[in-house]
């Protein structure tokens, strides 16, 4: 069983449209993220969230929005995309926040073309 | 600001080496520090944690030591093989209610057969 899983793995959109991206995490933790890693391999925090609650918006654009149904999901929809949201994002959780052991997701390529 | 910084940034050795990976951080105030693998097109795998008040945590071949006050880190690698070829990543956390963790630059290891 996948602990933390993302989909879709590949999206490759026209600038302007909107999309999502879809977390699950099946560990029981109470915490999530979501983490950019840029076209350097540079991982930088975007969002965290406890318990469905947003704990960090990491100076993020408020085109992209995160939503967290309950503690085991976290979705980011991202609107009016721009070619400079092209990476890869990456939804990891952890039991608490900041200090136990997190476990990361696969990954999902964002291509804005 | 903490920073975290891991040197070299690309590394290649014979198989069978013994190798040592580094990673650097600003702010001695760090919760743990957990090392992570990353394969080409894939999602971030935990190697190790270390909690702030151990000093170093072995699992198979890795060894992973910490060093708080002069804030380093350093991953040790034994009898290098090429499945080991991978980036590795470093990051920090600060702590309980940070809600976050902080990466390094990484470090792309290639083991050569």
């Amino acid at each position: 069983d996948t602990a933390v899983s993302q989909t879709p793995k590949y999206l490759v959109t026209q600038m302007g449209n909107d999309k999502s991206i879809k977390c699950e995490q099946n560990l029981g933790h109470d915490t999530m993220y979501w983490y950019k890693q840029d076209s350097k391999k540079f991982l930088k925090i975007m969002f965290s969230y406890n318990n469905k609650e947003l704990i960090i918006n990491e100076t993020v654009p408020n085109r992209f929005s995160p939503k967290s149904p309950d503690k085991a999901h976290l979705n980011l929809h991202i609107n009016s995309l721009e070619l400079g949201d092209s990476a890869v994002y990456f939804c990891a959780s952890s039991q608490v926040g900041g200090v136990t052991e997190a476990f990361f997701g696969q990954g999902t390529r964002l291509t804005v073309v | 600001k903490q920073e975290v910084t891991q040197i070299p940034a690309a590394l290649s050795v014979p198989e069978g080496e013994n190798l040592v990976l580094n990673c650097s951080f600003t702010d001695s105030a760090i919760y743990n520090l957990q090392w992570f693998r990353q394969d080409p097109g894939k999602g971030l795998t935990s190697l190790l944690l270390i909690q702030s008040s151990q000093r170093e945590q072995t699992s198979g071949r890795l060894n992973a030591s910490l060093d708080k006050s002069s804030g380093r880190s350093t991953l040790y690698i034994a009898a290098s093989q090429p499945g080991d070829s991978a980036t590795y990543l470093c990051a920090v956390s600060l702590g309980r209610g940070t809600y976050k963790y902080i990466f390094g630059t990484g470090t792309r290891l290639k083991v050569l057969a």
